[in-house]
Parts: C-alpha cells; sequence; structure tokens
C-alpha cells in the first residue's frame, strides 16, 4: 500500500518549452501533497504544498507563475515548469500525505532542458 | 532559518557491521521526525520515523534514537549489507504558517564495503 507514481520518468525539452509532471497516489486519497526540487548530491528542497481543490502553498523563492500547480482530485497532482530553461533542470519529486504526518515519496521526473 | 544538519557526508562500513548516521536539528518546536533512504535516480524511501514524545525506536534492523535535550537524532543499521548503501536523509516534521511541512537535511551517504 501508499504507492505514490510519477509521470513521466524522465523527460528532455527544448529551452522556453513547458512540460507537465504528474503526481497519482494510487492506492489511498491524499488531500495533501509536496512537490520538491533536487539538484544533483543534494538534499530535497521543498516547493510547494497541493492541497486538493484549492491553490497551492510555495515556498519562498518559488516562483507561483513558473512552477504552476494542480491538485484536482485526491489522486493526482500536476506541476507544470513554465518557459523551461537550463537552470530548471533537476530531479522533482512528488509525495503524499497518507497519515497525519506520513509522507510517501514518488519515484521522481528527471528533468533535463536543453 | 532553523535547519536540520548531519555530521558526516559519507560513512564507509565494512559488511556485516553496524552503521550510525547522525542528525542535527535545530527547531526545537519540531514534533515528529523521520529517516529515508534513498537510492540514485530514486524517490526516497522511509524507513522509520519517532514522534518528540519517545527516545527510541526500533523497526527492522534499524533503531531510531532522540535526544531533544541537545537536538540530536541518530540511525543506527544492524548487521550492515551491501544493499543498505545509499543516501541516508534525516527530516524534521515542522509547523509553519499553520500547516505542517518536512523539511531535509543535507544527507549522509552509506558505503557497505564488502
Amino acid at each position: 500500500g501508499a504507492v505514490v507514481s510519477q509521470h513521466p520518468s524522465w523527460v528532455i525539452c527544448k529551452s522556453g518549452t513547458s512540460v507537465k509532471i504528474e503526481c497519482r497516489s494510487l492506492d489511498f486519497q491524499a488531500t495533501t501533497m509536496f512537490w520538491y526540487r533536487q539538484f544533483p548530491k543534494q538534499s530535497l528542497m521543498l516547493m510547494a504544498t497541493s492541497n486538493e481543490g484549492s491553490k497551492a502553498t510555495y515556498e519562498q523563492g518559488v516562483e507561483k507563475d513558473k512552477f504552476l500547480i494542480n491538485h484536482a482530485s485526491l489522486t493526482l497532482s500536476t506541476l507544470t515548469v513554465t518557459s523551461a530553461h537550463p537552470e530548471d533542470s533537476s530531479f522533482y519529486i512528488c509525495s503524499a500525505k497518507l497519515a497525519a504526518d506520513t509522507q510517501y515519496f514518488g519515484p521522481g521526473t528527471r528533468l533535463t532542458v536543453l | 532559518g532553523e535547519s536540520v544538519g548531519l555530521h558526516l557526508p559519507t560513512l564507509s562500513v565494512q559488511e556485516g557491521d553496524n552503521s550510525i548516521i547522525n542528525c542535527a536539528y535545530s527547531n526545537s518546536a519540531s514534533d515528529y521526525f523521520i529517516w529515508y533512504k534513498q537510492e540514485s535516480g530514486k524517490g526516497p524511501q522511509f524507513i522509520i520515523d519517532i514522534r518528540s514524545n519517545m527516545d527510541k525506536r526500533q523497526g527492522q534492523r534499524v533503531t531510531v534514537l532522540l535526544n531533544k535535550t541537545v537536538k540530536h537524532l541518530s540511525l543506527q543499521i544492524a548487521a550492515t549489507q551491501p544493499g543498505d548503501s545509499a543516501v541516508y536523509f534525516c527530516a524534521e516534521n515542522v509547523n509553519s504558517g499553520g500547516y505542517q511541512k518536512v523539511t531535509f537535511g543535507t544527507g549522509t551517504k552509506l558505503q557497505v564495503i564488502p
């Protein structure tokens, strides 16, 4: 149980294009999902908290107009990187909250912007 | 801001020995702590957690110790195996602006020597 999936696993895109990453909780409903970014050999940095049916809460320094988050259902949250640039290349990881505190993480999406 | 940090960036352990990974945290308001294991190119995997009203919790081959007096957290892995090789992150659950979020430490790479 408590499986979180992400799609795609990796994506390569040209600079200036937009990329959508999906995060799904497969066997449970998650009112709250989280989006993290991880650069090589670094820790995970929380980007935003996504609540079903409401606007996401972004961490300081994260551009909400660049990283669009939609949490339309209890099992799906999407992160869209708009007008991606090479500096946006990173490993994007989502997590979903099952119990009061426990988060389960997806496998991550490797984004490479050329 | 407050942060969670680790003492050792890399730990090399002989197969079969016990491993101890340490973590210092600074937010005295944190009430829940989690250890995650992350293998290369994958999302974090939940290992074990502990609440602030406990000082020790045991799982299968793993033990987490919490010392609130000195704000220190440790993960002990018994009889370390090659499959334990990964990066380990401690994380603290904090309440921020009315919602909860998980803040990750910098990570420790565990290398198991066969």
